[in-house]
C-alpha cells in the first residue's frame, strides 16, 4: 500500500512565522502534490513536482512556496503566514508510468494549520 | 468557468437505500479522466472509483457505480444499499488528458448523511 505521511496532524502558528510542512511518500512517485482543503470551496491546487527540484504553480500559489530536494519528500513552505492560511492542507503523490491515466492520486491525512 | 461543479452541499439518505451524488464536467480535451474519493470525518482522501473518457461501459467497483453520460458532461457517482459508514464527504475530480499532466480538479464536494 502507498504511504504518505504528513509530519503533523494539527500545528499552530502566529502571523508572521514561517511555517514548514513536511510530506513524505514511500512508494517511489514521481508526482507530489499540496492542496489546500476549504469548506465550500473543496481542493485547490496550490503546487506540484513531477521531478526532483521541479516544481510548477496550480491554482493558488500566492504565499507558498515549495522545496522537492529528495523524491520522496515534498515542503510546502508558507514564509509568512497569515490568517488565511488557516486550512486544512493536504499533500497527494501519483505514478507516472506508463499506464498511469487511470492512476488515482494517494493522499496524506492531512495537517489542520491554524494560523493566529 | 469551474471545471467541476457539484451541486449538492449535503443529502441525508435513510440507510440501505441508493444513493445518486451529482457531478457535471467542463472540459474540451477529448481524453481524459473522472475520479470519486471518499473523505471520511476522520480526514484521509479514498480513493473509490475511476473513469476514462473512452471507456465504453460504466465504471463499477463493489456498491459504487459510475453512471457516466459523455453528451451531457456528467459523472455521478451511485452508491448502492447505502450503509452507516457512507456518511462522508464526496469529492469528484478529473484528470484532462492522459499523459503529461497528473494534477487533478476537484469539485467542492458533497457531504453524505446516512440515517439509520
Amino acid at each position: 500500500d502507498v504511504k504518505v505521511t504528513q509530519s503533523s496532524r494539527y500545528l499552530v502558528k502566529r502571523t508572521g512565522e514561517k511555517v514548514f510542512l513536511e510530506c513524505v511518500q514511500d512508494m517511489d512517485h514521481e508526482n507530489m502534490f499540496w492542496y489546500r482543503q476549504d469548506p465550500g470551496l473543496g481542493l485547490r491546487l496550490i503546487y506540484f513536482s513531477y521531478d526532483v527540484k521541479m516544481k510548477e504553480k496550480g491554482d493558488i500559489p500566492e504565499g507558498y512556496s515549495v522545496s522537492r530536494e529528495k523524491k520522496e519528500r515534498f515542503s510546502l513552505i508558507l514564509e509568512s503566514a497569515s490568517t488565511n492560511q488557516t486550512s486544512m492542507y493536504l499533500c497527494a503523490s501519483s505514478t507516472s508510468d506508463r499506464v498511469s491515466y487511470n492512476s488515482p492520486l494517494h493522499f496524506g491525512n492531512g495537517t489542520r494549520l491554524t494560523v493566529t | 468557468a469551474q471545471k467541476i461543479t457539484q451541486t449538492q452541499p449535503g443529502m441525508f439518505v435513510q440507510e440501505k437505500e441508493a444513493v445518486t451524488l451529482d457531478c457535471t464536467y467542463d472540459t474540451s480535451d477529448p481524453s481524459y479522466g473522472l475520479f470519486w474519493y471518499k473523505q471520511p470525518s476522520s480526514g484521509e482522501m479514498i480513493f473509490l472509483i475511476y473513469q476514462g473518457s473512452y471507456d465504453q461501459q460504466n465504471a463499477t467497483e463493489g456498491r459504487y457505480s459510475l453512471n457516466f453520460q459523455k453528451a451531457r458532461k456528467s459523472a455521478n457517482l451511485v452508491i448502492s444499499a447505502s450503509q452507516l459508514g457512507d456518511s462522508a464527504m464526496y469529492f469528484c475530480a478529473m484528470r484532462e488528458g492522459f499523459f503529461g499532466n497528473e494534477k487533478l480538479t476537484f469539485g467542492t464536494g458533497t457531504r453524505l448523511t446516512i440515517i439509520p
